[in-house]
């Protein structure tokens, strides 16, 4: 079956850790987006990427890394300079910009 | 600035009935209109995605209207089911390559 797969389901860490959020397509996709989704926010775009090996911040990318070495992957890595990293993380793709996106079924960090 | 807003943010209607559901955006020179469902915890759906040379899109029961120079996109819901019951986001296509989202309308149906 075609689409996004992100792992794992639930993440926890400790204060001043480091952890990264696996996204993987298998849709050919082109572009590939992280969002971040909080409790009785809309959501909110950490990171894109249009193509391979490229990649730009969004609104909120403090605190956060990405790397686009594969098509078919978009890991976000969540640092410990990042203050409130407790959120539903999403991800998502298009074919290019501006078309249609698709999204996992994200990825449920919390800090303990 | 793109802002994009939904409304209600709550409906709770009995089963079997029509509904519409609001999203409207203040900067009419948009790309694409996209409506997502999102079930609790989980990811999202996407539903119907409206280009911006097109007035409607429909999928099944939905059916989603956009109309770019009054920043107006509705999506209607026939004969609704208690498997309807999510959250419904409604998000455009910037210059800028990114989705402006709106807040989202829960909706509940009744059995």
């Amino acid at each position: 079956d075609g689409g996004i797969t992100q792992s794992p389901k639930y993440l926890f860490r400790k204060e001043g850790q480091n952890v990264t959020l696996s996204c993987e397509q298998n849709l050919n996709h082109d572009a590939m987006y992280w969002y971040r989704q909080d409790p009785g926010q809309g959501l909110r775009l950490i990171y894109y990427s249009q193509i391979v090996n490229d990649f730009q911040k969004g609104d909120i990318a403090e605190g956060y890394s990405v790397s686009r070495e594969k098509k078919e992957s978009f890991p976000l890595t969540v640092t410990s300079a990042q203050k409130n990293p407790t959120a539903f993380y999403l991800c998502a793709s298009s074919d290019e910009p501006n078309t249609e996106a698709f999204f996992g079924q994200g990825t449920r960090l919390t800090v303990v | 600035k793109q802002e994009v807003t939904q409304i209600p943010a709550a409906l709770s209607v009995p089963e079997g009935e029509n509904l519409v559901l609001n999203c409207s955006f203040t900067d009419s020179a948009i790309y694409n209109l996209q409506w997502f469902r999102q079930d609790p915890g989980k990811g999202l759906t996407s539903l119907l995605l409206i280009q911006s040379s097109q007035r409607e899109q429909t999928s099944g029961r939905l059916n989603a209207s956009l109309d770019k120079s009054s920043g107006r996109s509705t999506l209607y819901i026939a004969a609704s089911q208690p498997g309807d019951s999510a959250t419904y986001l409604c998000a455009v296509w910037g210059s800028n390559y990114q989705l402006i989202w709106g807040a989202g309308t829960k909706l509940i149906i009744k059995p």
